[in-house]
């Protein structure tokens, strides 16, 4: 089937640990982004990608890295330096990036910091 | 800047009622919007989009919205609620005019359907 698979499901991290998110995509498209979810906040954006090889930081990018070594997969870092790294995390991905193409999401990623 | 408020962070109805979800942009050109529901611990899906077509766009499940240019505004509607509507809904505007698309979420309204 088409679509996003984000992975794992559930994640706990230690203090101190890196951790990192995965999210592949087989709906060919070019561009994939990053966002954290928050009770009560929306949606915001981590870090995008619009081709292989180069991505771009997006407003909450302090504490995170990501790399865009194949089309398909973007795959997210939260390093011991985000301080605040229980969330949802939720993976997307566009066709074109152009301002009215919609974004697809993944089933998302739910990271707690125990 | 683009922005959006989402006016409601919870909306409750009776089954079979109105639902109105209301959203307002700000937005320094022609805007994209766009509306998205997420069921628990599930990711986003999208129910409609605005992109300078029609004012009235209609989308699945029985939603439509209104782009209002006077207004600001893009609200979300449906004339009869059902028990399965009842999820988060989230409404959207592109910052992006090329090179990328940078969505732009509103803090969301949890619409709570009761029989």
């Amino acid at each position: 089937d088409g679509g996003i698979t984000q992975s794992p499901k559930y994640l706990f991290r230690k203090e101190g640990q890196n951790v990192t998110l995965s999210c592949e995509q087989n709906l060919n498209h070019d561009a994939m982004y990053w966002y954290r979810q928050d009770p009560g906040q929306g949606l915001r954006l981590i870090y995008y990608s619009q081709i292989v090889n180069d991505f771009q930081k997006g407003d909450i990018a302090e504490g995170y890295s990501v790399s865009r070594e194949k089309k398909e997969s973007f795959p997210l870092t939260v390093t011991s330096a985000q301080k605040n790294p229980t969330a949802f995390y939720l993976c997307a991905t566009s066709g074109r990036a152009t301002g009215d193409t919609e974004a697809f999401f993944g089933q998302g990623t739910r990271l707690t910091v125990v | 800047a683009q922005s959006v408020t989402q006016l409601g962070s919870h909306v409750s109805v009776s089954e079979g009622a109105l639902v109105l979800l209301r959203c307002n942009y700000s937005s320094s050109v022609p805007p994209y919007l766009f509306w998205y529901v997420q069921y628990p611990n599930q990711g986003l899906q999208l129910l409609l989009k605005y992109t300078s077509a029609a004012t009235l766009v209609k989308g699945i499940n029985g939603f439509e919205a209104e782009f209002k240019k006077s207004e600001t505004s893009f609200h979300l509607t449906k004339p009869s609620a059902h028990m399965s509507d009842a999820a988060e809904y989230f409404c959207a505007v592109s910052e992006g005019r090329g090179g990328y698309n940078k969505l732009i979420f509103g803090a969301g309204t949890r619409l709570a359907v009761h029989p």
